[in-house]
C-alpha cells in the first residue's frame, strides 16, 4: 500500500540548515508531482514546494524561494526537502504528498515531521 | 497570486445538523478546487476535488459544489466523526494556496 514516511526533523539553531527525507512506498516518484507543506503549531496549512512527475520542474512558495530546494532520488524513491537560512517561523510540522492528478489535490500525506528553530 | 479565504473560521453545529462551508477564491479557478479535513495531530485527508468530486472512501454524506470563485463543502448530516478543520486548496500546479481552515465542532 501506499505509504510516505518524513524523517530528518529535529531542533535546529537560527541561522542553520537541515534536510527532510520523505521515503516512499506503494508508488514511484518518477509518476507523480511531489509536494511539501508545512504547518505551524495552532496554525493553517501552507504549501512550500512542488517538484513534477518528471523532475524537470520545481516551484516555491515566496516564503521559501531561495532558501529550501526539493529534489527527488528516483533510484530510492525519496523525495528530500533541504532547508538553509532558517528562520523561528520555519518552526512547524513538515508534511510530504504526493499528487493525485494535475489540478486534483494531494492524495497521499505523510505522518509529518517536527522541524524547531530555536536558539 | 491566487487568493483563497474560507467562512467562517469556526462552527459549532449540532448532531444531525446540515452543515456548510464556504471558499471563496480572489479570481476565477473555474472548478479546480480541493477540500481536505484535517483532524488534531494528523495528517489532511482528502476530501473533495474538482469542486465536487468525492474522493474514493469518503462517506456520502460529504458534497462539494460551485464553480468561478465561490465553493461549498456541505455535510448534509453532521456527525461525531466529522470534528475537524477543513481546509479548501487551490492545486494550481505552479502555485498551489490554501485557505485559512474552517474548525468544526459539536454544539
Amino acid at each position: 500500500q501506499v505509504q510516505l514516511v518524513e524523517s530528518g526533523g529535529g531542533v535546529v539553531q537560527p541561522g542553520r540548515s537541515l534536510s527532510l527525507s520523505c521515503a516512499v512506498s506503494g508508488f514511484l516518484v518518477s509518476g507523480y508531482g511531489m509536494h511539501w507543506v508545512r504547518q505551524a503549531p495552532g496554525r493553517g496549512l501552507e504549501w512550500l514546494a512542488v517538484i513534477s512527475y518528471d523532475g524537470n520542474k520545481r516551484y516555491y512558495a515566496d516564503s521559501v524561494k531561495g532558501r529550501f530546494t526539493i529534489s527527488r532520488d528516483v533510484s530510492k524513491n525519496i523525495l528530500h526537502l533541504q532547508m538553509s537560512s532558517l528562520r523561528d517561523d520555519d518552526t512547524a510540522v513538515y508534511y510530504c504528498a504526493k499528487d493525485k492528478g494535475v489540478r486534483l489535490g494531494l492524495d497521499y500525506w505523510g505522518q509529518g515531521t517536527l522541524v524547531t528553530v530555536s536558539s | 497570486d491566487i487568493q483563497m479565504t474560507q467562512s467562517p473560521s469556526t462552527l459549532s453545529a449540532s448532531i444531525g445538523d446540515r452543515v456548510t462551508i464556504t471558499c471563496r477564491a480572489s479570481q476565477t479557478i473555474y472548478t479546480w478546487l480541493t477540500w481536505y479535513q484535517q483532524k488534531p495531530g494528523r495528517a489532511p485527508k482528502l476530501l473533495i476535488y474538482k469542486a465536487s468530486d468525492l474522493e474514493a472512501g469518503v462517506p456520502s454524506r460529504f458534497s462539494g459544489s460551485g464553480s468561478g470563485t465561490e465553493f461549498t463543502l456541505t455535510i448534509s448530516s453532521l456527525q461525531p466523526d466529522d470534528v475537524a478543520t477543513y481546509y479548501c486548496q487551490h492545486p494550481d500546479p505552479i502555485l498551489v494556496s490554501f485557505g485559512g481552515g474552517t474548525k468544526v465542532e459539536i454544539k
